[in-house]
């Protein structure tokens, strides 16, 4: 398995615009999750699915963040209108419950000028 | 609320050993322990399901208090490979109804 995908790597975006994250868990993973991390605060859960279905998005900063999950095999993370505070490193991870813990993406670099 | 992590940060010689804490305020279901390196994402290195059970893998270990809510990583005798940021994450629920909530890391420098 190629392990959870994301994309894109880097962003780089003015003030305003709108951004999107993506997320391709691993196959048969019947959780996934949004983090972001910063210096500041760490890993911050922001939201996260069970079987396609938004179970606690009560991390989500602002209603300028949406996320959705249409399949099982993807995901988006949406930010708009974006500002620079949401500058950080988004990950998405997967699991399938066990004892195997989570498998994080390589994350997304977003830097928002 | 975010558990939290001791020591912030820990500097050793290659072969020395180290113990990384973990404590919530809330009752817990399991602990994970997982290690970042610089610029990559996070890998998971273990979990704890409460019941005081202790795992190892070769010579990480790690013990999860339930009573007390506490979890303890063991590094013996550290390889420079060790190096990175250590999370816990902790889960109140149990079957992935949780999602895990982040200790802010301990950084661990291993010198030659």
């Amino acid at each position: 398995d190629a392990g959870v995908i994301q994309s894109p790597r880097h962003e780089v975006t003015e003030m305003g615009q709108e951004v999107t994250l993506r997320c391709k868990p691993i196959s048969g993973h019947n959780s996934l999750f949004w983090y972001r991390q910063t210096m500041m605060r760490g890993l911050e859960l922001l939201i996260y699915f069970n079987n396609n279905v938004p179970i606690d998005d009560s991390g989500m900063p602002e209603d300028r963040f949406s996320a959705k999950m249409p399949n099982a095999s993807f995901s988006t993370l949406k930010i708009q209108p974006s500002e620079p505070r949401d500058s950080a490193v988004y990950f998405c991870a997967s699991s399938d419950g066990t004892a195997w813990g989570y498998t994080f993406g390589s994350g997304t670099r977003l830097t928002v000028v | 609320q975010q558990p939290v992590q001791s020591p912030q940060a820990v500097i050793l010689r290659e072969g020395e050993d180290a113990v990384i804490n973990c404590s919530s305020s809330k009752a817990l279901y399991s602990v994970h322990w997982y290690r970042q390196k610089h610029g990559e994402a996070p890998v998971f290195l273990m979990i704890l399901l409460k019941g005081g059970e202790q795992k190892g893998h070769e010579k990480i270990s790690a013990s999860f208090n339930e009573k007390k809510q506490q979890s303890s990583l063991y590094l013996t005798a550290s390889q420079l490979s060790y190096s990175g940021t250590y999370f816990c994450g902790t889960e109140s629920t149990g079957g992935g109804a949780d999602g895990l909530t982040f200790g802010k890391g301990t950084h661990l420098i291993i010198q030659p």
